[in-house]
């Protein structure tokens, strides 16, 4: 079963706009990771923040955490076309050393 | 550094029939799971080994599927007989088993049951 929800389920914007996207949760957890999928091809690693941190920047990524309320955002700032992908959260959940994957965010960059 | 080898990358196979997939992961990683992903989800945990022992397969369907990691570093993966509802990417991923486990994917085998 998917512990993740994410939203959008779909997202298309410009080339230069900022993507927001969303992750909700159910169980407490280690950390969240944010990973990327191009179509046909397997997942990256793109950003992890653990379950003490409220906020992590990584290049034009930002992530923020919010425990209490089991969510999660993932910022993509200036957005390129080679950003079109698939996102997806995944906890790290307490007691199971396996990922939870979340349904994902199909992003399209437009140039 | 090699990543995570996975093949073959496509199989199409008429149901009933078996198929096996099989995984490399990244030399020194500990920890290897298999994934399933449906088209349109996210992917879910099959099982994941520790070394050469399963110690989470509980989504493993156990009646069709089964799995080995001979020696604690190449995986097989194994469906017999197919079924329809099996069509999805098959995807491996390793960590080294400890601190934050980032882990590492294959790029998938995507299988058709026909």
């Amino acid at each position: 079963s998917q512990q993740g929800e994410e939203d959008p389920q779909a997202l298309s914007i410009q080339e230069g706009e900022n993507a927001t996207m969303n992750c909700s949760y159910k169980t407490s957890i280690n950390n969240l990771q944010w990973y990327r999928q191009n179509s046909g091809r397997g997942l990256v690693h793109l950003i992890l923040i653990r379950s003490n941190e409220r906020e992590k920047h990584s290049g034009r990524l930002r992530v923020t955490l919010d425990t209490s309320k089991k969510s999660s955002s993932l910022l993509i700032t200036a957005s390129r076309a080679a950003d079109t992908a698939s996102y997806f959260c995944a906890t790290d959940r307490t007691g199971r050393r396996a990922l939870t994957f979340g349904s994902g965010t199909r992003l399209q960059v437009q140039p | 550094e090699a990543g995570v080898v996975q093949s073959p990358r496509y199989k199409i196979i008429e149901k009933k029939q078996p198929v096996a997939f099989w995984c490399n992961p990244i030399s020194g990683h500990n920890t290897l799971y298999w994934y399933r992903q449906n088209l349109g989800q996210g992917p879910e945990l099959l099982i994941r080994y520790e070394n050469e022992e399963a110690v989470d397969d509980s989504q493993l369907p156990k009646d069709r599927f089964s799995a080995e990691r001979l020696k604690g570093v190449d995986s097989t993966l194994k469906i017999q007989p197919a079924e329809l509802g099996d069509s999805a990417v098959y995807l491996c991923a390793s960590s080294l088993g400890t601190g934050d486990n980032e882990q590492f994917f294959g790029p998938g085998t995507r299988l058709t049951v026909l």
